[in-house]
């Protein structure tokens, strides 16, 4: 059984913090890494798939990095805005025998507080 | 292009009553995924079929559970009959290769309560 972990498993700030979330992942037969945002009601959009050691990835003010000896990467938000008011899921693509199968964790809600 | 869409967005029913939620992937995705997500806990991968074949279903809870693909392009999960414990958001997602990368796109999700 797999098991991936977030935390802060809730996180509320101000507009203009900066913050910052964590996944934590199996490493072995680790493919890759996929961190979602959903807002309630709407569907998960996917920000980044990463899959090399040391990758980092950027999109705006929302930036992830991953360490796939050690299994965690990073979510940063930079100035956080209201609009960043989501949960941060992150999920673990590892191969089960012929089989790839994503692995959520819970996820981190975000409150942003204008 | 249309994103992935499923229907209904919601459905209250009894224990014991059967309900069917429908899929509609990306026009042209091979690869559709169902997953499941009860309050509190993380979402679940439930099965994954290549065109109208399953090719994993091994995170069917048990056999109330009856997913379908026919023709290969939109799919149904059917619950029959709903118990309590069945009750959760069910989303449904499509990608258009099977890889080590997989990127999948997902719809908006069905929240199922079962009362």
């Amino acid at each position: 059984i797999l098991n991936v972990e977030q935390s802060p498993q809730s996180l509320h700030v101000q507009e203009g913090d900066s913050t910052n979330f964590t996944c934590s992942f199996p490493s072995s037969n680790f493919y890759a890494l996929h961190w979602y945002r959903w807002e309630t009601a709407k569907s998960p959009e996917a920000l980044f798939v990463m899959t090399l050691n040391g990758d980092e990835k950027k999109k705006g003010r929302i930036s992830a990095t991953l360490n796939t000896k050690e299994g965690y990467s990073y979510l940063y938000i930079k100035g956080s805005q209201p609009e960043d008011s989501a949960t941060y899921l992150c999920a673990s693509l590892n191969s089960g025998g012929s089989n790839y199968k994503l692995t959520f964790g819970k996820g981190t809600l975000l409150t942003v507080n204008p | 292009e249309a994103g992935v869409t499923q229907f209904p967005s919601h459905s209250v029913i009894e224990k014991g009553q059967t309900v069917t939620l429908r899929c509609d992937p990306i026009s042209g995705h091979d690869n559709l995924y169902w997953y499941r997500r009860v309050m509190g806990k993380e979402i679940k991968f439930l099965l994954h079929f290549v065109k109208e074949s399953k090719q994993d279903e091994s995170g069917m809870p048990n056999n109330r559970f009856l997913a379908e693909r026919t023709g290969g392009t939109y799919s149904t999960l059917k619950v029959q009959p709903a118990e309590l414990e069945d009750s959760g958001v069910y989303f449904c997602a499509s990608s258009q290769v099977w890889d080590s990368y997989n990127e999948q796109f997902f719809g908006p999700g069905t929240r199922l309560t079962v009362l």
